[in-house]
């Protein structure tokens, strides 16, 4: 069973515009949460984090919001950029040391 | 700069060999992991290492083992490879979960 959910496959956003990638989860123990991005061919790389104290944090063109009631976090991303394109993935850290599971993923497109 | 690098890109073994893959990072990080990526499943722990000759079972270790007897040092090994574990193998390394994870380039594995 999924404990990280990314229930969005896939998401075309136009140049300029905002992306907002969305990320489920059902372990009310998870205490951090992360973004990755991923080129083909690449290893993942780190975007942004957030404490589950926190309910927000941003970091230039990237926000993450944490709704820890409804167990939901997002990115958004604006101004979306080509070379934004790549598949996100969220992640959250367990309940043992730091074992951290990831959603299976959401493949941006942006539009020039 | 951290550097997580992977020892092969590419490798196809045959169905019932014995396959090792490496993994050296060079920041001295306590945590290592492995992970598998596979289409829409996206990236799921296979074992992660917290120490030196420490491990613990991810979400899939079964077909897998691991070996930590150097800090910097992290081996992933199919006792006998199955078709099924055709897959992208990704090696990550931390110090701290909100700093991220950093990921190596990746294996890509083909067992014929």
């Amino acid at each position: 069973d999924q404990q990280v959910k990314q229930n969005s496959p896939s998401l075309s956003v136009q140049e300029g515009r905002i992306s907002i990638l969305n990320c489920d989860y059902t372990n009310s123990m998870f205490d951090y949460f992360l973004w990755y991005k991923k080129y083909p061919a690449e290893g993942p790389t780190f975007l942004i984090s957030i404490s589950s104290i926190k309910d927000k944090n941003e970091d230039g063109r990237f926000t993450v919001f944490l709704n820890k009631s409804a167990k939901h976090l997002s990115l958004h991303i604006v101004p979306s950029q080509p070379g934004d394109s790549a598949v996100y993935f969220c992640a959250a850290r367990g309940t043992s040391y730091d074992k951290v599971i990831f959603g299976p993923g959401t493949s941006l497109s942006v539009i020039p | 700069d951290v550097k997580v690098t992977q020892s092969s890109r590419y490798l196809v073994k045959r169905t019932g060999e014995k396959v090792f893959l490496e993994c050296v990072q060079d920041m001295d990080h306590e945590n290592m992991f492995w992970y598998r990526q596979d289409p829409g499943l996206g990236l799921r722990l296979i074992y992660f290492s917290y120490d030196v000759k420490m491990k613990e079972k991810g979400d899939i270790p079964e077909g897998y083992s691991v070996s930590r007897e150097k800090k910097e040092r992290f081996s992933l090994i199919l006792e006998s490879a199955s078709t099924n574990q055709t897959s992208m193998y990704l090696c990550a390394s931390s110090l701290l979960v909100r700093q991220g994870l950093f990921f190596g380039s990746g294996t890509q594995l083909s067992v014929l």
